[in-house]
């Protein structure tokens, strides 16, 4: 079994701060989305990472794809409130009878106070 | 939104009450899926369908009952649930094939559920 180990569950933070969200496995995976999700929303995808190493903006987000495939950051720069709520990792499956699916981290509660 | 509905947005039902989830995808998609997500813990695929037919089943207890009568509507019946399958229910869709396994997950808003 698969697993994705998110870090840290909570994080607390002031407007302007910066932070980092980890997500972690001992299995490789062909790729790793990034989805947020707001309070009474589902989850909306940020981003797919699939090459190992690399690194993609969205604004203020810096993701990136660790070189083995196995690990993943989610970099936010100067958080501001709207950048609250839960921040999940899945990895993709490409190869045998998992083909396609997708393993979830159990998520990073982000909190932005004004 | 988000080109996936789900109905009804909050459930409150005894244990011994059926019910039924109604999720709609407006994507084009092939495949459909239910996760539950509960406090504290990853979301979990529930049931997973292919161009309307189940390819996969997670274990999941026989008082979840999935049915996709098309590629765009599928519901999960409810019935004898316990207190601890309380949870918000989330339905989404993608496109899966070998050429699209990255394919992201379109969700809805989910379903709330509370057994009581």
């Amino acid at each position: 079994t698969q697993l994705l180990e998110q870090s840290p569950q909570f994080l607390s933070i002031q407007e302007g701060e910066n932070l980092t969200v980890y997500c972690n496995s001992s299995s490789v995976f062909s790729s790793l989305q990034w989805y947020r999700q707001e309070p009474g929303e589902g989850p909306v995808l940020l981003v797919t990472v699939v090459t190992g190493g690399e690194v993609k903006k969205l604004k203020r987000l810096t993701f990136q794809f660790g070189d083995a495939r196995k690990d993943s950051s989610l970099h936010i720069t100067a958080a501001q409130p709207g950048d609250t709520g839960l921040y999940l990792c899945a990895g993709t499956n490409a190869g045998g009878t998992s083909y396609g699916k997708l393993t979830f981290g159990q998520g990073t509660i982000l909190t932005v106070h004004p | 939104e988000t080109g996936v509905t789900q109905t009804p947005r909050h459930l409150v039902m005894g244990m011994t009450n059926k019910k039924s989830l109604k999720c709609e995808q407006h994507l084009g998609h092939n495949a459909m899926y239910w996760y539950k997500q509960s406090a504290k813990k990853p979301l979990e695929l529930m049931f997973v369908y292919n161009f309307k037919e189940q390819t996969e089943n997670n274990s999941v207890p026989s008082r979840f009952s999935p049915e996709c009568p098309n590629s765009s509507h599928l519901f999960l019946h409810l019935h004898t649930l316990q207190p601890e399958d309380s949870a918000l229910y989330l339905c989404a869709s993608s496109f899966r094939g070998r050429s699209s396994y990255n394919s992201p997950l379109h969700f809805g808003n989910g379903t709330r559920l509370t057994v009581t």
